[in-house]
């Protein structure tokens, strides 16, 4: 089956700071999404993005799915945005339609 | 629009016991899925319904579970008996249709004593 790598699996900044992480997958997909999973278990969505770049506030993403990556850029980082984060692709077919996660990248945010 | 909304959001059972989670989806999504986090793992697929019909159902680990989406709306998951390696975090996601962004509730974190 498809295979999804996060990386790093652990990130540890200072407030204010930026970083990019990182998802790789094994095969063409028709579906991705990253998650912001918070400390109290939610898991929120942030961005719907097989193809392409999207914006939004101080988070984007982009997608090259020629290459089997995706990146999820955080900018200005804030304690708020501590938690884990998941990215999920899925081949999007009628009958091959569940989400693969990866392991996650969890961020800690320091003040 | 509200989002998908699962409850319990917590439920702590004894070992053998049976417990329930429901998971009612976006109005008017037909597809309807399960997931879990165990043990701090990754988030795994557990099934797939289109409308009241199951689709896939090749991420389910035994026949302790048994997942049902009468009428196509919402869908519960029982276990039945729970054992201590049930424990985690059970999500549910909807979509309108496949290949279309799941949207996620908010997970019954289940605990087995």
């Amino acid at each position: 089956g498809i295979q999804v790598e996060q990386s790093p699996p652990d990130l540890i900044l200072q407030e204010g700071a930026n970083s990019t992480l990182r998802c790789n997958f094994s095969d063409s997909v028709n579906n991705l999404q990253w998650f912001h999973q918070n400390p109290w278990g939610q898991l929120i969505n942030l961005f719907y993005i097989p193809s392409g770049t999207k914006q939004n506030g101080r988070l984007s993403a982009t997608t090259v799915a020629t290459e089997r990556y995706s990146l999820l850029y955080i900018s200005s980082s804030q304690t708020t945005d501590s938690g884990v984060y998941f990215c999920a692709v899925g081949l999007g077919g009628w009958n091959n339609n569940d989400m693969r996660f990866g392991a996650g990248t969890r961020l800690t945010v320091k003040p | 629009e509200a989002g998908v909304t699962q409850f319990p959001s917590h439920s702590v059972i004894e070992k053998g016991q049976t417990v329930t989670l429901r998971c009612d989806p976006i109005s008017g999504h037909d597809n309807l899925y399960w997931y879990r986090r165990v043990m701090g793992k990754e988030i795994k697929f557990l099934l797939h319904f289109v409308k009241e019909s199951k689709q896939d159902e090749s991420g389910m680990p035994n026949n302790r579970f048994l997942a049902e989406r009468t009428g196509g709306t919402y869908s519960t998951l029982k276990v039945q008996p729970a054992e201590l390696e049930d424990s985690g975090v059970y999500f549910c996601a909807s979509s309108q249709t496949w290949g279309q962004p799941q949207h996620f509730g908010d997970g019954t974190r289940l605990s087995i004593l």
